[in-house]
């Protein structure tokens, strides 16, 4: 099975703006988690998304979104970028009745200017 | 919500020796600790994990332990390799399956 994929790979952006990271999950998984890493801080849970539906929420700001598809792939859209949200964003996908065993992705590598 | 806690950050260690890596973690409710390790530029991989209803487990030169009363669980690697050399992160979630990890741990295994 082709692992976890997410596109783009990397990403430069300016302050105010707003950018959308994409993942696609395992075949067959349809949970799919979102984290933030920074150095220094560790991985840092966004959300995640279940058939459709987000199941759990991190502390961040509004200006992080996100959805799911249902075909199981999931979006994150920040907006109104800020300097401090330059990070990697992996994002992990989980099988149906073992939602603790995340398979990540390469992750998307943002930076913000 | 979960906080959880790791140390050292950074962990130096000569070949061959072993390398202990120590969490804790502040939810009672949690019932799963998983431990990922990441390669430099590369994404996290599941290397071990226990169960709350488990103290021990091992897996060829690694090992975690859980104290659940003391709201602890560390990961041991014996016999350290240079590729051992990674960043290691722990992590604990609840029933619903909502994760927080440590701020990770540089292992560094000199020849």
């Amino acid at each position: 099975k082709a692992g976890v994929t997410q596109t783009p790979r990397y990403l430069i952006k300016t302050r105010g703006q707003q950018v959308t990271l994409s993942c696609s999950p395992i075949s067959g998984h349809r949970s799919v988690s979102w984290y933030q890493q920074t150095p220094g801080q560790g991985l840092q849970f966004l959300f995640e998304y279940f058939s459709e539906t987000q199941r759990n929420k991190g502390n961040f700001p509004g200006r992080f979104s996100g959805r799911q598809f249902s075909n199981s792939r999931s979006e994150m859209n920040v907006s109104t970028l800020e300097l401090g949200d330059s990070a990697l964003y992996l994002c992990a996908s989980s099988p149906v009745g073992k939602k603790e065993t995340q398979y990540f992705g390469p992750g998307t590598r943002l930076l913000v200017l | 919500g979960e906080n959880v806690e790791q140390h050292p950050s950074t962990l130096s260690v000569q070949e061959g020796d072993s390398a202990v890596i120590k969490c804790t973690y502040s939810d009672s409710a949690s019932n799963y600790f998983p431990w990922y390790k990441q390669e430099l530029g590369k994404r996290p991989q599941l290397i071990i994990d226990i169960r709350s209803n488990v103290g021990e487990k091992k897996d060829q030169r690694i090992a975690v332990t859980l104290n659940k009363t003391a709201k602890h669980f560390s990961l041991h690697i014996t016999e350290t390799q240079p590729e051992d050399s990674a960043v290691y992160f722990c992590a604990a979630t609840d029933s619903w399956g909502k994760f927080q990890f440590g701020a990770g741990t540089q292992v560094v295994v000199t020849p």
